[in-house]
């Protein structure tokens, strides 16, 4: 089947820096990805779609210049979180939609959990 | 807009019992619906979906769930519950543009 990967899984940064996290569909190609959080114990919020080849379209309340998503090839998204601070810390997860564009068959990483100190 | 209700943030069922897991959603078009479980440090798993085609939908280690219009329903069922049943569930509903709007989850605990 279809799989996600997304790297790092897990990363620890200081204050202020920046982090970025990738995500790659292994065996198909994907136009369309979307980048979620999850705070402990609770549900995934959809951050952010991912157009291979545009810009991306944000939720409402997710600052696009802060969470910076690049969608360079069919087969990678990358969500880059600037200036990080402790109130970022959470659990990253992206999904990707397979090329058909059947809108049921979206696959999810394995998440990135992301502290900041 | 879509949205998903789970009813229930935590359930706890022992062992060999039915689990029934409560979803109610909202959605202003004929809605797609799926149900996901996600262990603790592991990715999510897609557990059934439901797409306009059979109101009853058999997923994957041996959990179904009902698509009731009337009821505004899709509530995840599974005759006999394991203890590797144990872990997160969510019920989700997909727009138009294929983002997925997610429920708030709910906990399953197994007893032995």
């Amino acid at each position: 089947g279809a799989v996600v990967s997304q790297h790092p899984s897990w990363v620890i940064c200081k204050s202020g820096t920046s982090v970025k996290i990738e995500c790659r569909s292994l065996d198909f190609q994907a136009t369309t990805m979307f980048w979620y959080r999850q705070f402990p114990k609770q549900s995934l919020m959809l951050m952010a779609t991912s157009n291979e080849g545009s810009k991306a379209t944000y939720e409402q309340g997710v600052e696009k210049d802060k969470f910076l998503i690049n969608h360079a090839s069919l087969t990678l998204s990358t969500l880059t979180v600037t200036s990080a601070h402790p109130e970022d810390s959470s659990f990253y997860i992206c999904s990707a939609l397979a090329g058909t564009g059947s809108w049921d068959e979206q696959f999810f990483g394995p998440g990135t959990r992301l502290t900041v100190l | 807009a879509q949205s998903v209700t789970q009813l229930d943030s935590h359930v706890s069922v022992s062992e060999g019992t039915p689990v029934l897991l409560r979803c109610n959603y909202s959605s202003s078009y004929s809605p797609s619906l799926f149900w996901y479980v996600q262990h603790p440090n592991k990715g999510l798993q897609l557990l059934l979906k439901y797409t306009s085609a059979a109101t009853l939908v058999k997923g994957i280690n041996g959990f179904e769930a009902e698509f009731k219009k009337s009821e505004t329903s899709f509530h995840l069922t599974k005759p006999s519950a394991h203890m590797s049943d144990a872990a997160e569930y969510f019920c989700v509903v997909t727009s138009l543009n294929n983002d997925m709007r997610f429920g708030a989850g709910t906990r399953l605990t197994v007893k032995p």
